[in-house]
């Protein structure tokens, strides 16, 4: 259980272009969604977290019109990559924390943005 | 301010133990985790920790220590497919996860 996927894999887009990537709990629901970015060799950064019918919360330095999240339903969160440039592209990870739990984040596959 | 340190990189050998070490500063403590990511992968859960001691799952074992902000995750007989990065994450009192930078592991044969 608590399988998480993420689409696309891979995007390649022009540079202006807005990107949609979607996360989805498969098999249970997630309280709490939360996306993150991570650039070659380095660490994992939380870009923002969000709540099922709520706004996202989102970290300092994320441009939150740049970054838009839709948490429609507890299976499904949305980011939107709009007016993409080359310094956007990075692998963007979603991960999703389920009612009840010990707190852990199970995390979806990841999408692979380039931006040209 | 929140902090993880873990080593950046270890090396060691096929069959051999390793110990990768993580001290945090945190604001409070909701249990500390570890998971595993591969080049190019997403992380994948390994294990939990909220209580002082050690909690072993086949060929890992975490350790923790909350007094002095402490855990180890322990990687016994190792293969070639544990080549990986290993991320220590504390939860703080808003139930944030706080990473750390995470630890290269290289095995060699």
């Amino acid at each position: 259980g608590a399988v998480v996927s993420q689409h696309p894999s891979r995007v390649i887009c022009k540079s202006g272009t807005s990107v949609k990537i979607e996360c989805r709990s498969l098999d249970f629901q997630a309280t709490t969604m939360f996306w993150y970015r991570q650039f070659p060799k380095q660490s994992l950064m939380l870009m923002a977290t969000s709540n099922e019918g709520s706004k996202a919360t989102y970290e300092q330095g994320v441009e939150k019109d740049k970054f838009l999240i839709n948490h429609a339903s507890l299976t499904l969160s949305t980011l939107t990559v709009t007016s993409a440039h080359p310094e956007d592209s990075s692998f963007y990870i979603c991960s999703a924390r389920r009612a009840g739990g010990i707190n852990e984040q199970f995390f979806g596959p990841g999408t692979r943005l380039t931006v040209l | 301010g929140q902090n993880i340190d873990q080593p950046t990189e270890m090396t060691a050998t096929e069959g051999a133990i390793v110990q990768i070490n993580c001290t945090y500063q945190t604001s409070g403590f909701n249990g500390l985790f570890w998971y595993q990511q591969h080049a190019g992968e997403a992380p994948t859960f390994l294990s939990y920790n909220v209580l002082d001691g050690l909690e072993e799952k086949g060929r890992f074992s975490s350790f923790l220590s909350r007094s002095k902000g402490y855990s180890y995750l322990l990687l016994k007989e190792l293969q070639m497919k544990d080549s990986a990065s290993y991320l220590c994450a504390v939860l703080d009192s808003n139930y944030q996860l706080i990473w750390g930078a995470g630890t290269k592991l290289i095995i060699k044969p």
